[in-house]
C-alpha cells in the first residue's frame, strides 16, 4: 500500500518570501501522479499543482513549483512571493497511474502554513 | 468554484436520523468519490463510482450507503450513526480516461452526530 507522509504538521512565512513544504510517499509502483492541494478555511479542497512521475521536468503554477525526486520519493511545493490568501492546509497526495478506473487519492496529514505580514 | 457542488453544507442529526447528503458535478465527469475528513486524520476515501458503478467500498458501515443514479449526482445516505461520525465528508469527482484523471473537490458537508 501506498503511504504519504508530511512531517511538517505548522510552517510560517512572512509575506513576500518564499517557503518550501515538504513530501516523501512510499510506493512500488513506478507510474503515480503526485498533487499538492490547498484547503482554506472555507475547507473547499483546492488543487494547487500536480506531477507526473514519468515526468523529469518539475511542474510550476505561477508562484507555486515542485521539486520533485523521484528516486529520493520526494515530493516538496515551493511557494514564492507569499501571499495572506496562501494561508491554509497544504495536502500532498499520492495516485496510482492505472488506466480506465477511478483510482483513488491518498493523502498526508497536512502542513498548516500560517502567512504573516 | 462550482464544478462540484455539495448540500446541506452542514448538518446537524441525532443517532436515530435518517438524512442523505447530496453531491452534483457540472464538469462532465465519469468517476464520483465520497471522503471523510475527521480532525488530525489524513482524507479517507470512503467509495468510488467509476460510470455509476461502485468500484471501490473503503470498509465502510453499512450506516453508510451511496448512491450514484447517473454520472451527475452522487448521494450518501446515512442513517443511525454514532457521535464518532461526526466530520467533513468531501465528495470529489473526475474524468477518467483522461490525462492525471485529476480530481475536483466541493465545498464539503460538515456532519455533527450528537
Amino acid at each position: 500500500a501506498q503511504t504519504v507522509t508530511q512531517s511538517q504538521p505548522e510552517m510560517s512565512v512572512q509575506e513576500a518570501e518564499t517557503v518550501t513544504l515538504s513530501c516523501t510517499y512510499d510506493t512500488s509502483e513506478s507510474d503515480y501522479y503526485l498533487f499538492w492541494y490547498k484547503q482554506p478555511p472555507s475547507r473547499q479542497m483546492i488543487l494547487v499543482i500536480r506531477q507526473e512521475a514519468y515526468k523529469q521536468q518539475n511542474a510550476t503554477e505561477n508562484r507555486f513549483s515542485v521539486n520533485f525526486q523521484k528516486a529520493a520519493k520526494s515530493f516538496s511545493l515551493k511557494i514564492s512571493d507569499s501571499q495572506l490568501g496562501d494561508a491554509a492546509m497544504y495536502f500532498c497526495a499520492y495516485r496510482s497511474a492505472i488506466s480506465g478506473t477511478a483510482s483513488k487519492l491518498t493523502f498526508g496529514t497536512g502542513t498548516r502554513l500560517q502567512v504573516t505580514l | 468554484e462550482t464544478g462540484v457542488t455539495q448540500t446541506p453544507r452542514h448538518l446537524v442529526m441525532g443517532m436515530t436520523n435518517k438524512k442523505s447528503l447530496k453531491c452534483e458535478q457540472h464538469l462532465g465527469h465519469n468517476a464520483m468519490y465520497w471522503y471523510k475528513q475527521s480532525a488530525k486524520k489524513p482524507l479517507e476515501l470512503m467509495f468510488v463510482y467509476n460510470f455509476k458503478e461502485q468500484t471501490e467500498n473503503n470498509s465502510v458501515p453499512s450506516r453508510f450507503s451511496p448512491e450514484c443514479p447517473n454520472s451527475s449526482h452522487l448521494f450518501l445516505h446515512l442513517h443511525t450513526l454514532q457521535p464518532e461520525d461526526s466530520a467533513l465528508y468531501l465528495c470529489a469527482s473526475s474524468q477518467v480516461l483522461v490525462g492525471t484523471d485529476t480530481q475536483y473537490f466541493g465545498p464539503g458537508t460538515r456532519l455533527t452526530v450528537l
